[in-house]
């Protein structure tokens, strides 16, 4: 199992570019989720999905978008990017109700560093 | 709505000393915790969790209790070893199947 994968690891944009993140999970997972991390603010939620083709804002959702066509892909999406969306992005998963107590636990992926330049 | 708060670090020890790290959550009713550990480079890994009040929950030499008094989840270990160094999170499950997570607090152990 490679668990959670992300793609890229690594991006640089320059204000008002374009790029999707993609997030693979081979658990079959019903929940996944997109955070950001950013110094001293721990992880914020920006969107999530409960199954395949529905999706959800969290905290932070201005300025994405989100897609999930394929249970095991989470798709994030950053029409024009914005240097305040400079961050670390995590992707994670987890059970659905059917996984009882574990579907509490995500499952994290390594992220993904973006500059916003 | 639901928040952590958490002991600001950075927290540096010497190796084999006592670990303290603080957290206290806010919300309605009482909700399942967890502590998240990141080891440089890595993402969040689950470190250990309690779902009710008085539940202990334990993992790596790892524990915290879920004090239902005070909401809190203080995260202790007895003896830290340099491999401990990392960035921990607590975190608390909120409405429906959203996590809300602390601030983090970087441990650094030195030998």
């Amino acid at each position: 199992n490679a668990g959670v994968t992300q793609t890229p690891k690594f991006r640089v944009l320059k204000t008002g570019q374009s790029m999707t993140l993609l997030c693979a999970q081979d658990m079959n997972h019903e929940y996944m989720y997109w955070y950001r991390q950013d110094p001293g603010m721990g992880l914020r939620l920006i969107h999530y999905s409960v199954g395949e083709g529905t999706t959800a804002k969290g905290e932070v959702p201005d300025g994405y978008n989100v897609s999930r066509l394929k249970k095991q892909n989470f798709l994030l999406g950053l029409e024009s990017a914005a240097p305040s969306q400079t961050s670390v992005y995590f992707c994670a998963s987890s059970y659905g109700l059917a996984g009882g107590p574990r579907q509490e636990t995500q499952y994290f992926g390594p992220g993904t560093r973006l500059l916003v330049l | 709505g639901n928040s952590v708060t958490q002991m600001e670090g950075p927290v540096t020890l010497s190796e084999e000393a006592f670990l303290t790290i603080n957290c206290t959550y806010t919300a309605t009713g009482y909700p399942s915790l967890f502590w998240y550990v990141q080891y440089p480079g890595e993402g969040l890994q689950l470190l250990l969790k309690a779902t009710k009040a008085d539940d202990k929950g334990s993992n790596k030499g790892f524990e915290a209790t879920y004090r239902k008094e005070t909401t809190s989840f203080h995260l202790e270990k007895g003896s830290v070893q340099v491999s401990d160094s990392a960035v921990y999170f607590c975190a608390g499950r909120g409405s429906a199947r959203q996590l809300t997570f602390g601030s983090g607090t970087q441990l650094t152990v030195l030998p």
